[in-house]
């Protein structure tokens, strides 16, 4: 399995900001994904990051807004960017890894926005 | 990415055998069914994954007819632990990216 570390794990943040969340797999991977979940609803894909190349954004998000980096195959950053309270949620980031290239997930970043 | 329709929630006891149903009407032939459990303030984590006939594993198993419009996720004997959000994707079995459906909601009684 893959270990995966997410900083920070919660932080609340005045409207306007942006805020930084890092994500650190202890082996090489290939794709790292980005997904936010809402309180008690599923989980919505934000971005695949690849490696060496621009992360691939689904419908309704957009690169000024949430800013990736894949500088290596361990490690990645997502920016929540001009932060208002609609983006108050858990951010989490996954990998494909393993014999059935199931996702594993951090520990998510519990992000309130006032 | 084929969608997947699943129960919204589902209540049970312990000791008890669970079985959440999911259906795939458009799963493609080289699409693989993977089911994750989440628990509160936790991400997904993978419990199986089945192309047809039967799958098991410590945790579950997995139940997949000859049509493979429909899969069921098996939990023998539950405890309250078991209390999470179980959601059925469908895929390519590919490292590629994977849509989350609404998930069930399963609550155990004691």
């Amino acid at each position: 399995s893959a270990v995966i570390s997410q900083k920070p794990s919660r932080d609340i943040c005045q409207r306007g900001t942006s805020l930084t969340i890092q994500c650190q797999v202890d082996s090489q991977v290939t794709m790292m994904f980005w997904y936010r979940q809402q309180p008690g609803q599923s989980l919505t894909l934000i971005a695949t990051a690849n490696q060496g190349s621009e992360a691939t954004y689904e419908s309704g998000f957009v690169i000024d807004k949430f800013p990736i980096s894949r500088p290596n195959l361990t490690f990645s950053t997502l920016t929540v960017s001009n932060m208002s309270p609609e983006d108050s949620s858990i951010y989490l980031c996954s990998v494909s890894y393993g014999r059935y290239n199931e996702q594993f997930f951090g520990p998510g970043t519990r992000l309130t926005v006032l | 990415l084929a969608k997947t329709t699943q129960p919204i929630s589902m209540d049970s006891y312990e000791g008890q055998e669970v079985n959440i149903t999911c259906s795939h009407n458009n799963i493609a032939t080289n699409d693989y069914i993977t089911w994750y459990q989440q628990f509160p303030s936790q991400g997904p984590r993978f419990i199986i994954q089945g192309y047809k006939t039967k799958v098991t594993n410590e945790v579950a198993s997995l139940f997949i007819p000859a049509d493979r419009k429909s899969s069921t996720l098996s939990l023998p004997r539950v405890s309250l632990s078991d209390t999470a959000v179980y959601y059925c994707l469908v895929g390519d079995g590919s490292a590629s990216k994977i849509i989350f459906g609404s998930g069930t909601r399963l609550s155990i009684r004691p």
